[in-house]
């Protein structure tokens, strides 16, 4: 059965850190992976897609990499207003149309 | 500037439906496809249904396949989501979400902010 794992599932680190966020794929997904971060109470924002596309508007202390069943977010100086939980999202047509990972929490230490 | 409200959530009990509606403005809504994702409380997020821009092609996540349609009606620029046989799982925040290309298979790049469905007697 197709599913996407992210790791770690929290982390916390401090102002001015650099962050990694790793997302598996059970099967391979070229790269049509994306990430999304979600702040409480609201809706996800659309960070990164194609794995390593920075969508309009959003800093470039946020970068992504990878391809085929391995890929990672990095923030590469954590700032306060970072703080949310990061989800990866593959968007191929098959193995399942959509699928999330589980979420990586991202607190300031 | 892209919007998506989802309106219709509420309490219902097991058995019973409800109607979801997400209207959107700001963009050429019958050029993208829409989708609807559920996030339960303190989970992780839920694909549920996905419509192509032309409103002929559904899609269904298997959790809810068989108890929910999709639709669309792009004259009103509105996307609804049909829940029938409601269950207590199915409680959660329903976000509508705008697909970045007209195709059914591309990311999510704009989202509302969520309407709560809570299932319970």
């Amino acid at each position: 059965d197709f599913q996407m794992t992210q790791s770690p599932s929290s982390l916390s680190a401090s102002v001015g850190d650099r962050v990694t966020i790793t997302c598996r794929a059970s099967q391979g997904i070229s790269n049509y992976l994306a990430w999304y971060q979600q702040k409480p109470g609201k809706g996800p924002k659309l960070l990164i897609y194609a794995a390593s596309t920075l969508q309009s508007g959003v800093p470039s202390r946020f970068s992504g990499s990878g391809s085929g069943t391995d890929f990672t977010l990095t923030i590469s100086s954590l700032q306060p207003e970072d703080v949310a939980t990061y989800y990866c999202q593959k968007y191929n047509s098959a193995p399942r149309l959509f699928t999330f990972g589980p979420g990586t929490r991202v607190d300031i230490k | 500037e892209v919007q998506l409200v989802e309106s219709g959530g509420g309490l219902v009990q097991p058995g019973g439906s409800l109607r979801l509606s997400c209207a959107a403005s700001g963009f050429t809504f019958s050029n993208y496809a829409m989708s609807w994702v559920r996030q339960a409380p303190g989970k992780g997020l839920e694909w549920v249904s996905a419509i192509s821009g032309g409103g002929d092609t559904p899609y269904y996540g298997d959790s809810v396949k068989g108890r929910i349609t999709i639709s669309r009606d792009n004259s009103k620029n509105t996307l609804y989501l049909q829940m029938n046989s409601l269950r207590a799982e199915d409680t959660a925040v329903y976000y509508c979400a705008k697909v970045a290309v007209p195709i059914v298979y591309g990311r999510f790049d704009y989202w509302g902010q969520g309407t709560l469905v809570t299932v319970s007697s």
